[in-house]
């Protein structure tokens, strides 16, 4: 059974780095790209990036400038850092798994999202 | 970007009944629309992929359809469990994006 597991700071300061972690347990992490999404009621779901077990990774553009994600295949992990983060940033985050589909380019990387972590809640405030 | 965009953003049904969803793309993204369904403090869940999928598990009465611009999800024999919040996304180009949402509750 799939499960998606993450983890990190749940308050932060204006400026300061926001950093989530996702477990994959039960699964091959090679094959797929992993992805981090995080919906806001003023922004709603908005996907931030994804990197796949090699390492090449796809952001959105309007956040590629303060966001870094990587990739440990030794513990099937994979990470999110925020740099500089302001009360926009205030979401709840997810971690999920894009899955490929043979034969389609799928804006480069997820065709589709199967599974999800849990979620994690971080505010940013003064 | 390609814009998402959901109609009716809110819309009620009596058990039972049928329920469409409308998804439309700001330009052409062939099938690669997925449906998401969310209920209060979980997490998205896929229902349908690639426009016409049904995701394993996921029982029959969802389904859905479209290409190009108009993509729809249809709910037929709604359930008590079905009311909850339900979201388009598409996989057509980056920055992969997602419908506003629409939220299905009890008439």
């Amino acid at each position: 059974q799939v499960q998606l597991q993450q983890w990190g700071a749940g308050l932060l300061k204006p400026s300061e780095t926001l950093s989530l972690t996702c477990g994959v347990y039960g699964a091959s992490f090679s094959g797929y790209y992993w992805s981090w999404i995080r919906q806001s009621p003023g922004k709603g779901l908005e996907w931030i990036g994804e990197i796949n077990h090699a390492g090449s990774s796809n952001y959105n553009p309007s956040l590629k400038s303060r966001v870094t994600i990587s990739v440990d295949t030794s513990t099937n992990q994979f990470s999110l850092k925020v740099n500089s983060v302001t009360a926009a940033d205030t979401a709840l985050y997810y971690c999920a798994r894009g899955r490929r589909v043979e034969g389609l380019y799928c804006s480069g990387g997820s065709c589709y999202f199967d599974h999800w972590g849990q979620g994690t809640l971080v505010t940013v405030s003064s | 970007d390609i814009q998402m965009t959901q109609s009716p953003s809110s819309l009620s049904a009596s058990v039972g009944g049928t329920v469409t969803i409308t998804c439309r793309a700001s330009q052409s993204i062939g099938t690669y629309l997925n449906w998401f369904q969310q209920k209060p403090g979980k997490a998205p869940k896929l229902l349908i992929y690639l426009a016409s999928k049904l995701e394993s598990g996921v029982p029959s009465r969802f389904s859905g359809s479209g290409s190009g611009t108009d993509f729809f999800l249809v709910i037929r024999t709604v359930q008590p469990e079905d009311f909850a919040d339900y979201f388009c996304q598409q996989s057509y180009s980056t920055p992969i994006t997602f419908g506003q949402g629409t939220r299905l509750d009890i008439k």
